[in-house]
């Protein structure tokens, strides 16, 4: 399958600090790129869609001016959490989709994740 | 979307026998499913997808049932091994992605 890579894993921080994650697809191109945040023993939650050249779409509770997404090429998204604080502790995944064509059509709408990030809030 | 934050269902089983793991869509109009397996600290990872002009499909050790009637989609792990304890998760696609609650899966030695 195709491969999308996050970075950095973990991350230990500050509280009040910013944290910025990224996520690139390796072998293909993401007009879309999805960000969740996913709680121990819980689902994942769609926080946000990253459009690449347009302004990402955040699902309903997420501060946008608290978590930027940028997607300014067709293989990066960035999460950025500003001023982190203890309660943002969680595991951010992100996931890309192919564009439509690119994919097989049996698996055209199908995401492939990265391998998430630990952030840890002091 | 609309994954919500449950806490996860778990389910046990022995190794070498075979694992069944359920999920209940919500969207009639959803027309395309995927099961994921996420191992603790990574990403999911894709398993196995099913389309609902579907309604069986079978891949290497596993097999997903789709019932439209029902909304009720299904994973089989044949023979399940250690390797298989992780936590699976359905997601289904109409005009959004939505993650189900998830399954833990342990296999007992």
């Amino acid at each position: 399958g195709a491969v999308v890579s996050q970075h950095p894993s973990w991350v230990i921080c500050k509280s009040g600090t910013s944290v910025k994650i990224e996520c690139r697809s390796l072998d293909f191109q993401a007009t879309t790129m999805f960000w969740y945040r996913q709680f121990p023993k819980q689902s994942l939650m769609l926080m946000a869609t990253s459009n690449e050249g347009s302004k990402a779409t955040y699902e309903q509770g997420v501060e946008k001016d608290k978590f930027l997404i940028n997607h300014a090429s067709l293989t990066l998204s960035t999460l950025t959490v500003t001023s982190a604080h203890p309660e943002d502790s969680s595991f951010y995944i992100c996931s890309a989709r192919p564009p439509v064509g690119a994919a097989k059509k049996s698996a055209k709408n199908i995401q492939y994740f990265g391998a998430g990030t630990r952030l840890s809030v002091l | 979307g609309e994954s919500v934050g449950l806490h996860l269902p778990t389910l046990s089983v022995q190794e070498g026998d075979n694992s069944i793991i359920n999920c209940a869509y919500s969207n009639s109009a959803s027309d395309y499913f995927i099961w994921y397996k996420q191992e603790s600290g990574k990403g999911p990872q894709f398993i196995i997808d099913i389309r609902s002009n579907m309604d069986k499909r079978q891949g290497q050790r596993v097999t997903v049932l789709l019932n439209k009637t029902v909304k009720h989609l299904s994973l089989q792990i044949a023979a399940t091994q250690p390797g298989d304890s992780a936590v699976y998760f359905c997601a289904e696609f109409g005009n959004q992605f939505y993650f189900g609650t998830g399954t833990s899966l342990t296999v007992i030695p």
